[in-house]
């Protein structure tokens, strides 16, 4: 399977920030990579597909790049309803995998 | 707007089995992949299940092969996923998600709430 690797684990920003979060894949992924916001008490939201699609209603202070195996999240400026976890996943091969989380937490 | 409410989930011994359900509206349920995806307490996100538009096609992660079965009834716009020999590393809040593209494997854009499963003697 292919393993998703997050970093970092926690990310302490200040509102107004930018906010730079990794995912790394054991093997390429082609640009077959979503990212998810969760709050707690509250499902995953899809925030970007395949790479570096904005998903519907998403604000485009959130960007998406990278392929193969090397992927960014970019919050070009947190507000204070950014600070969440933040998953990434991939769509390439069976089975669907997760990474483990990067926590944005205010500072 | 999609939504999804799942129901079903419960405490339940080591070895036994539970059915869980996802009730669909808002949107036309037979023409979207649908998933199962599960969250232990405090941990993160694990794919489970997924099923076709028609229930032709099923992909499972390899810790519930052979033990959960996931299905639909699409005339009743209703995800099923029936859950035996569950284990105490089965322990989950279980969310239904809608697949986003047409195709698979695929990510997810609408999600339930969640039902929890809790797998204790």
């Amino acid at each position: 399977e292919i393993v998703l690797t997050q970093s970092p684990a926690t990310l302490s920003l200040s509102p107004g920030e930018r906010a730079t979060l990794s995912c790394r894949a054991s093997q390429s992924v082609s640009s077959y990579l979503a990212w998810y916001q969760q709050k707690p008490g509250q499902p995953p939201r899809l925030l970007i597909y395949d790479a570096s699609n904005r998903a519907t209603g998403i604000p485009a202070r959130f960007s998406g790049g990278g392929s193969g195996t090397d992927f960014t999240l970019t919050i070009s400026s947190l507000q204070t309803e950014d600070f969440a976890v933040y998953y990434c996943q991939q769509r390439s091969k069976w089975p669907l995998t997760f990474g483990g989380g990067t926590k944005v937490e205010i500072k | 707007e999609a939504q999804l409410v799942e129901s079903g989930g419960d405490l339940v011994q080591p070895g036994g089995s539970l059915r869980l359900s996802c009730v669909a509206s808002g949107f036309t349920f037979n023409t979207f992949w649908m998933s199962w995806v599960r969250q232990a307490p405090g941990k993160g996100l694990e794919w489970v299940a997924n099923i076709k538009r028609d229930g032709s096609e099923k992909y499972y992660v390899d810790s519930v092969k052979g033990r959960f079965t996931v299905s639909r009834d699409n005339a009743k716009n209703s995800l099923y996923l029936q859950m035996n020999s569950l284990r105490a590393e089965d322990t989950a809040v279980y969310f239904c998600a809608r697949g986003f593209l047409e195709s698979a494997p695929n990510c997810f854009d609408s999600w339930g709430q969640g039902t929890l499963v809790t797998v204790s003697s």
